[in-house]
């Protein structure tokens, strides 16, 4: 099983606040997905990731595929109370994408 | 787009009944469906894949006689938890590959007293 390791486990901010949430491995991948998920809820995919360096925006949320591709990052410019939630990596199970390896997770909190 | 449901919702039952989950991919068929298993500020840990005409396979650990899946239509995967116990109180999400991507169901709460 390729691991993910996701960092931090729990962020609680003020809004107007920037925050960064990392999802390492010593695995490569051919892809990485983020989601949101609210309680009670599905997750939401937001981004799926594939190529090495790569740099996808989604209005204030910003996620970045490491060069190497064993690592992506997701960074919120000037987080909103909305923000608040369960954030997720995960990859992919090969030729069954939708078998999903996910991260810890990041509980995410913003404060009004 | 792509809708995935799930019933019920949440669902409440005593210890020792059998509690029947259904997810249904509605406008698009999907041979292969997915049933995580996500307990309160953790992630989603795979239970098993459940295939279409088939039987489900299992991830390690995970008992196949006390989750029972059944995958008997191209739109519909039924997750059976047999003799619950307070243990197996949890949020059980499924998900539908199809289109290229892979589709998450609500989630159904389940609370066994």
């Amino acid at each position: 099983t390729q691991l993910l390791e996701q960092s931090p486990q729990f962020l609680s901010i003020q809004e107007g606040e920037n925050l960064t949430v990392y999802c390492n491995s010593s695995s490569v991948f051919s892809s990485l997905q983020w989601y949101r998920q609210e309680p009670g809820e599905g997750p939401v995919l937001l981004v799926t990731v594939v190529t090495g360096g790569e740099v996808k925006k989604l209005k204030r949320l910003t996620f970045q595929f490491g060069d190497a591709r064993k690592d992506s990052s997701l960074h919120i410019t000037a987080a909103q109370p909305g923000d608040t939630g369960l954030y997720l990596c995960s990859h992919g199970g090969g030729t069954s994408y939708g078998k999903l390896t996910f991260g810890q997770g990041t509980i995410l909190t913003v404060h009004p | 787009g792509a809708v995935v449901s799930q019933h019920p919702s949440w669902v409440i039952c005593k210890s020792g009944t059998s509690v029947k989950i259904e997810c249904r991919s509605l406008d698009f068929q999907a041979t292969t469906m997915f049933w995580y298993r996500q307990f309160p500020k953790q992630s989603l840990m795979l239970m098993a894949t459940s295939n279409e005409g088939s039987k489900a396979t299992y991830e390690q650990g995970v008992e196949k006689d006390k989750f029972l899946i059944n995958h008997a239509s191209l739109t519909l995967s039924t997750l059976t938890v047999t003799s619950a116990h307070p243990e197996d109180s949890s949020f059980y999400i499924c998900s539908a590959e199809g289109q290229g991507s892979s589709y998450f169901g609500p989630g159904t709460r389940l609370t066994v007293t």
